[in-house]
Formats: structure tokens, C-alpha cells, sequence
């Protein structure tokens, strides 16, 4: 298994602005995603961090707007740049532990992200 | 995008009830998988059922899995309040077999 910390749990924040979410994992990973959760709906991914390169992003996220950093195999940021209401989500990250075609995730607490 | 599809959207129950979630995809698939969560928070992994299982039990859940109507459902048996969450099936497509898509989720409310 894997402990998961996220930093900060929640935020309150203005348009224009930008919010870095950290993630800690317990053990060393190789497999991290970030993924948004808006309110009521499912997980959507974001993308995937990749330790020594640049993520891979899903349909519909480009970098700019949520740049991610993997500088060493416990831990990854996730910027949420220029933000606008809309942005108002949750953000998980979740680890998969065990390699090869996708098993078990364990996720983190979540970043509740609220922007005014 | 989403691949799964789950109904019913909500569920209220009384304790000691079994509560029945059903979940659809559209692709062909590695393995499905249910996670609940609660309140807005983490999810947490319940049972992962592989696409040449037909059935699966982990404790008061049951899964079983129908690859040729490509649908999945999660049995709770013997419901207690603390199973009150929102539950999430998750597939691995086999053309796409490092992430998870996740499907709509069905709120369960279990009243004491």
C-alpha cells in the first residue's frame, strides 16, 4: 500500500492567480497521476507525472495551464495557472504501486480548490 | 473521457438493506475496478475484477462482471450507515492500459 499526502487540503483563491498543490508519497512510485474532480461530477485525469520528463497530458489539459513537476519518485506538484471560477474543483493524486497494465490507485486526500 | 456509466445515480436505503449498483463501458478492457469515497475526499480502492473473472467477493461486496453486455455490478450486503458514500467504477481500457477512466458514481445513503 501507499500513504498519500496532499498540501494544501483547501484553498480560497482569486482569479488571475496561480496555486501549487503538492503530493507526498510514503514510498517511492513510478506511476503518479493528478486528476480534477468538479463539483458532483466523477475524476477526470489530468495527466500523468513522469519522473525525469515532462507529463503526459490528457485531451483537453495542456501544459500551461496545469504545469506539473516530478522531481524525484515521492513527490509531484501540480500548478493550477490563471485561474478562473471555473477551475473550481477538487484535485486528487493517486499512485499505482505496482506496475504493468493499471491496478489498484491509492489516492491522496484531495486539494479543495475554490476560486471567487 | 468518460468511459463508464453507472445507474442508479443515487440510492437510499435502510440499514441492513442490500444496496445493488450497476456499471456500463464501451471499450474492451483489461480490468474494472470500484472505489467509494467519502464526503469529497480520497477515494479508496473496494475490489478489482479482471476481464476473464465472471465474479468476485471481498467481505459484505460482491462484483460481478459480464464482458459480453460490458457491464459490471457492485453488491453491498447487510448496508450499515457507515457505507454511506458515493462509489466509482474505474476501467482499464486495453488500448489505453496505464490509466483508469471512471464512471459517473452512484451516491448511497443508508439511513439508521
Amino acid at each position: 500500500s501507499a500513504v498519500i499526502s496532499q498540501k494544501p487540503s483547501r484553498d480560497i483563491c482569486q482569479r488571475g492567480t496561480s496555486l501549487t498543490i503538492q503530493c507526498q508519497v510514503d514510498s517511492q512510485v513510478t506511476m503518479m497521476f493528478w486528476y480534477r474532480q468538479q463539483p458532483g461530477q466523477s475524476l477526470t485525469l489530468i495527466a500523468t507525472a513522469n519522473q525525469g520528463s515532462e507529463a503526459t497530458y490528457e485531451s483537453g489539459f495542456v501544459i500551461d495551464k496545469f504545469p506539473i513537476s516530478r522531481p524525484n519518485l515521492t513527490f509531484s506538484t501540480l500548478t493550477v495557472s490563471n485561474m478562473s471560477p471555473e477551475d473550481s474543483s477538487i484535485y486528487l493524486c493517486s499512485v499505482d504501486i505496482a506496475g504493468g497494465p493499471a491496478n489498484e490507485q491509492y489516492f491522496g486526500p484531495g486539494t479543495r480548490l475554490t476560486v471567487t | 473521457s468518460q468511459q463508464g456509466e453507472e445507474d442508479p445515480q443515487a440510492l437510499s436505503i435502510q440499514e441492513g438493506e442490500n444496496a445493488t449498483m450497476n456499471c456500463s463501458y464501451k471499450t474492451s478492457i483489461n480490468n474494472l475496478q470500484w472505489y467509494r469515497q467519502n464526503s469529497g475526499r480520497g477515494l479508496v480502492h473496494l475490489i478489482l475484477i479482471r476481464s476473464n473473472e465472471r465474479e468476485k467477493h471481498s467481505g459484505r461486496l460482491r462484483v460481478t462482471l459480464d464482458t459480453s453486455k460490458k457491464s459490471s455490478s457492485l453488491l453491498i450486503t447487510a448496508s450499515r450507515a457507515a457505507d454511506t458514500a458515493s462509489y466509482f467504477c474505474a476501467t482499464v481500457e486495453r488500448s489505453n492500459d496505464y490509466k483508469l477512466s471512471f464512471g459517473a458514481g452512484t451516491t448511497v445513503t443508508v439511513r439508521a
